[in-house]
């Protein structure tokens, strides 16, 4: 089965940039992917941010960019702030209805 | 305003079928553009998607616990019914319902954990 790969963790200096990558074990990820991008902090549902590779959801600040960078698709933080500090997870449509989460980046802002 | 909210037992015992149900508001779950998915969160680590449902009422499942899902609409009722057969202590987990629009999902659900133990 096709796995979804994600960076583990992730830090970053408050203000700084930092691109999470989202990318899978075999193969390259395009926008027929339709990759989208949702942060999670603890005891909360997910939240989305992107969606279709580059598209923000509605209020998601504009600190937030998606996009496909080589082989893998990206979300980009510029401007990190102190309640950045989530869980984002990446999730990818493999096509006839199903779709494969990656395994979470756990960002620290620091 | 889009909601949904997952309802079910807060505990099942190993062996037994679990049944979750996914009540929404704010759209139809006739509308062509959406579906309803259900997504799992053990405690502690990542999210797994696990079972959809288009407008048309086609179903799709993960491939690695096809055997034990079965996912169902009434639209009358606004409401998405899953269930999980033969239940083990390692689907302890927080079971999240979301919209999917197009290809992404939102809003999600509030979430609902259950654990299984005897």
């Amino acid at each position: 089965q096709t796995v979804v790969t994600q960076e583990p963790s992730f830090s970053v200096s408050p203000g700084g940039t930092v691109t999470l990558t989202c990318g899978l074990s075999s193969g390259s990820v395009s926008t027929s992917y339709y990759p989208s991008w949702y942060q999670q902090t603890p005891g909360q549902a997910p939240r989305t941010l992107i969606y279709s590779t580059n598209t923000r959801s509605s209020g998601v600040p504009d600190r937030f960019s998606g996009s496909i960078l080589g082989n893998k698709a990206a979300l980009t933080i510029t401007g990190a702030q102190a309640d950045d500090e989530s869980d984002y997870y990446c999730v990818l449509y493999m096509g006839s209805g199903n779709w494969v989460f990656g395994g979470g980046t756990k960002l620290t802002v620091l | 305003q889009v909601t949904l909210k997952e309802s079910g037992p807060v505990l099942v015992k190993p062996t037994e079928t679990l049944t979750l149900t996914c009540t929404v508001s704010g759209f139809s779950l006739s509308n062509a553009r959406m579906g309803v998915s259900w997504i799992r969160q053990p405690p502690g680590k990542a999210l797994e998607w696990l079972a959809h449902i288009f407008s048309n009422d086609e179903k799709s499942y993960s491939t690695s616990l096809k055997s034990r899902l079965t996912i169902s609409k009434d639209t009358s009722k606004s409401q998405v019914v899953l269930t999980m057969t033969n239940m083990d202590p390692v689907d302890t987990a927080t079971y999240y319902c979301a919209r999917m629009l197009y290809n992404w999902f939102d809003p999600w659900g509030q979430g609902t954990l259950v654990t299984v133990s005897s």
